[in-house]
C-alpha cells in the first residue's frame, strides 16, 4: 500500500515557468488536499476536493489550479511561477468516514522559484 | 472563522525533562482539536485528537493534551523528553461548520538536548 505519493520531491523553477505537482493515492479516499508550508507559518490550505469532479478553494488559492478527474489523482498546477510560491507543498487525503483522524500526508515537494 | 496560535516557534528541552508545547485556538463553536508531528523530510502524522468527551486525551509516544475551554487552550505535554521526540509539532482545529477544512498553527520545533 503506497498511501499518498507526491512527485517530484524537489524542483527549481524560473519566474514565469509553469509546472504540475502530482499527487496520487491508492486508498480510494474521497477527500484530497493541497497545503503549502512556509517557515513559521504552518500549513495553509490551497485547494481541496471532496470527490472526483469536485474541487474548492482553500485559504490561499491564488496562482494555483487543480483538477480531479479521477478519485486517485489530484494534480496542482502553477501557471506562472512567482518567488512567493517558493515553499514545501504537501498533498493529503482522507476517507469519507474519517474526520481528520486519518489524514494521510505525502512526503512533500520542495519548490524553489528563482 | 477559526484560528490557531502556537506560542514559541522553537522549544528546547533536555532529555528527560518535561515537554510543554502551547496551543491556543479561537472558535465560535465547539472545536475539534488535533496535534500532528512532522519528522524531517516527512509528512505530518497524527499524535492525538480531541473531539468530544474526556478533556484529557492521550496520544502516541507518551504525549497527551488537555482541552481547556475556559482558556481556549490545547497544550501538548510529555513527562519525559526523548531524543527521538525532536521534530516539528503542529496544532490544528476544525469546527463542525467548516466542512472539510483544517486550520493549522504555525508550528513549534522541539529540540532535545542530551
Amino acid at each position: 500500500n503506497a498511501g499518498v505519493t507526491q512527485t517530484p520531491k524537489f524542483r527549481i523553477l524560473k519566474i514565469g515557468q509553469s509546472m504540475t505537482l502530482q499527487c496520487a493515492q491508492d486508498m480510494n479516499h474521497n477527500y484530497m488536499y493541497w497545503y503549502r508550508q512556509d517557515p513559521g507559518m504552518g500549513l495553509k490550505l490551497i485547494y481541496y476536493s471532496v470527490g472526483a469532479g469536485i474541487t474548492d478553494k482553500g485559504e490561499v488559492p491564488n496562482g494555483y489550479n487543480v483538477s480531479r478527474s479521477t478519485t486517485e489523482d489530484f494534480p496542482l498546477r502553477l501557471e506562472l511561477a512567482a518567488p512567493s510560491q517558493t515553499s514545501v507543498y504537501f498533498c493529503a487525503s482522507r476517507g469519507r468516514q474519517n474526520t481528520f483522524e486519518k489524514l494521510f500526508f505525502g512526503s512533500g515537494t520542495q519548490l524553489s522559484v528563482l | 472563522a477559526q484560528s490557531v496560535t502556537q506560542l514559541g516557534s522553537h522549544v528546547s528541552v533536555s532529555e528527560g525533562a518535561l515537554v510543554l508545547l502551547r496551543c491556543n485556538y479561537s472558535s465560535s463553536v465547539p472545536p475539534y482539536l488535533f496535534w500532528y508531528v512532522q519528522y524531517p523530510n516527512q509528512g505530518l502524522q497524527l499524535l492525538l485528537k480531541y473531539t468530544t468527551g474526556a478533556t484529557l486525551v492521550k496520544g502516541i509516544n507518551g504525549f497527551e493534551a488537555e482541552f481547556k475551554k475556559s482558556e481556549t487552550s490545547f497544550h501538548l505535554t510529555k513527562p519525559s523528553a526523548h531524543m527521538s521526540d525532536a521534530a516539528e509539532y503542529f496544532c490544528a482545529v476544525r469546527v463542525n461548520n467548516a466542512g472539510n477544512m483544517l486550520t493549522f498553527g504555525g508550528g513549534t520545533r522541539l529540540m532535545v538536548k542530551p
